[in-house]
């Protein structure tokens, strides 16, 4: 079955860099587009990033534009996004999500793991 | 990429139904087929409901379903049962590889 596995998630500082990593299986992982997503504390879901199958440009919303990059290794089935220049609005479980290909909905969620910016 | 707008919250009582809107524009919800919808659960990973404004994943009860008019989308519930308490959010294609979520609507069963 399909299963996405989140991890490289912690405490940061203002201003410093984590990379996460998603580790899929269960799936064709070099056919499938993948999504980062994030919720802040008491807060909603926010698209954070998109990486196409191709690989090629990442596409991400304003927020994080410039700060973030996603990227993916297809010889290990691995997914990362690298935060760079943290805010404290980073903060967030940050969750890896395949794409459903053909419609743009997200299919499959990974458990999602906990990045806190705080000095 | 502003959130698309959905009430904070809503409620019924069981087997009552309810329905839930998302109101975008004509850049996302109204200008897209690509329209889904999620319910999360406190702690647990989003589920999807509704793909492609109306059509339900495998699994997904049929008291579940989805709709479009112009750049609202809506999702309705009937027969309602506490299960079905949680989160839910729309989601809509808003063009060039990019995406938004609406704020969200907590469901409470009465």
């Amino acid at each position: 079955q399909v299963q996405l596995v989140e991890s490289g998630g912690g405490v940061v500082q203002p201003g410093g860099s984590l990379r996460l990593s998603c580790a899929a299986s269960g799936f064709t992982f070099s056919s499938c587009g993948m999504h980062w997503v994030r919720q802040a504390p008491g807060k909603g879901l926010e698209w954070v990033t998109f990486i196409q199958s191709t690989g090629g440009n990442d596409h991400s919303a304003d927020s994080v534009k410039g700060r973030f990059t996603i990227s993916r290794d297809i010889s290990k089935n691995t997914l990362y996004l690298q935060m760079n220049s943290l805010r404290a609005e980073d903060t967030a479980v940050y969750y890896c999500v395949k794409d459903k290909h053909g419609d743009f909905s997200l299919d499959y969620w990974g458990q999602g793991t906990l990045v806190t910016v705080s000095s | 990429q502003s959130a698309l707008t959905q009430p904070r919250s809503v409620s019924g009582s069981p087997g009552q139904s309810v329905t839930i809107s998302c109101t975008g524009t004509s850049s996302d919800v109204g200008g897209y087929k690509y329209i889904s919808w999620y319910q999360h659960h406190p702690g647990k990973a989003p589920k999807l409901m509704i793909y492609g404004v109306s059509n339900r994943p495998s699994g997904v009860p049929d008291r579940f379903s989805g709709s479009k008019s112009g750049n609202t989308a809506s999702l309705t519930i009937s027969g309602l049962q506490a299960e079905d308490e949680a989160d839910y959010y729309c989601y809509s294609y808003a063009g060039s590889y990019t995406w938004v979520f609406g704020g969200g609507t907590k469901l409470t069963v009465l």
